[in-house]
C-alpha cells in the first residue's frame, strides 16, 4: 500500500511564525504535490515538484515556498505565516505519466494561525 | 480555476437509497476521477474513467461520462452509513497530447453525502 505520511495532523502556530509541513512518501513517486483545502473551495494547489530540486507553482502559490531535497520528502513552508493561511493541508503523490493517474493522499494537517 | 463542479453541494439519504452525484467540467479532458474524504481526512481515489470510456464500475459504485455535455455522475448503490463522506471529482489540468507528464488534476468543491442509518 502506499503510504503518504505528513509530520502534524494538527498546527498550531502563530502570526509571523516560519511553519514547515513535511511530507514523506514510501513508494518512489515521482510527483508530490501540496494543496489547500477551504470550505466552499475545493482543493486548491499550492505548488508541485516532479523530480528532486525541481518544483512549480500551482494556482496559489504566494506566501509558501517548498523544498525537495530528496524523492521521498516534500515539504511546504509558510515564511511568515497569517491568519489567512489557517486551512486544511494535503500532500499527495503519484507516478510521472503521461495521462492523468491517481493522487494518493496524506491524511492531512490542519493548521490554525493565530 | 475551478474545472469540474460538483452537484449537488450536499445530499441526505437513509441507508439502503441509491446516491447519485453529478460534476460538470469546462474544457476538453483525458480522463476524470473520483475521490471520497472522511471528515478531516486525506482523499482517497475511487475510480478513473478515460475520455473514450462512457460507463464504469466498481462494486457498489458505477460512474457514468458524457463528454458532449462535458458532465459525470457517481452512483453508489444501496448506500450504507460508512459512505457518509464528501465526495470530489477531479479533472487532469493539462490539455489533450500534453506530455509533461505531472499528472496535475483540479478538482471540484465536492458533495458532502450524509447516509443516516
Amino acid at each position: 500500500d502506499v503510504k503518504v505520511t505528513q509530520s502534524s495532523r494538527y498546527l498550531v502556530k502563530r502570526t509571523g511564525e516560519k511553519v514547515f509541513l513535511e511530507c514523506v512518501q514510501d513508494m518512489d513517486h515521482e510527483n508530490m504535490f501540496w494543496y489547500r483545502q477551504d470550505p466552499g473551495l475545493g482543493l486548491r494547489l499550492i505548488y508541485f515538484s516532479y523530480d528532486v530540486k525541481m518544483k512549480e507553482k500551482g494556482d496559489i502559490p504566494e506566501g509558501y515556498s517548498v523544498s525537495r531535497e530528496k524523492k521521498e520528502r516534500f515539504s511546504l513552508i509558510l515564511e511568515s505565516a497569517s491568519t489567512n493561511q489557517t486551512s486544511m493541508y494535503l500532500c499527495a503523490s503519484s507516478i510521472l505519466t503521461v495521462s492523468s493517474y491517481e493522487q494518493y493522499f496524506g491524511p492531512g494537517t490542519r493548521l490554525t494561525v493565530t | 480555476s475551478q474545472q469540474g463542479e460538483e452537484d449537488p453541494q450536499a445530499l441526505s439519504i437513509q441507508e439502503g437509497e441509491n446516491a447519485t452525484m453529478n460534476c460538470s467540467y469546462k474544457t476538453s479532458i483525458n480522463n476524470l476521477q473520483w475521490y471520497r474524504q472522511n471528515s478531516g481526512r486525506g482523499l482517497v481515489h475511487l475510480i478513473l474513467i478515460r475520455s473514450n470510456e462512457r460507463e464504469k464500475h466498481s462494486g457498489r459504485l458505477r460512474v457514468t461520462l458524457d463528454t458532449s455535455k462535458k458532465s459525470s455522475s457517481l452512483l453508489i448503490t444501496a448506500s450504507r452509513a460508512a459512505d457518509t463522506a464528501s465526495y470530489f471529482c477531479a479533472t487532469d489540468a493539462e490539455p489533450r497530447g500534453f506530455s509533461g507528464g505531472y499528472n496535475k488534476l483540479i478538482f471540484g468543491a465536492g458533495t458532502r453525502l450524509a447516509v443516516h442509518p
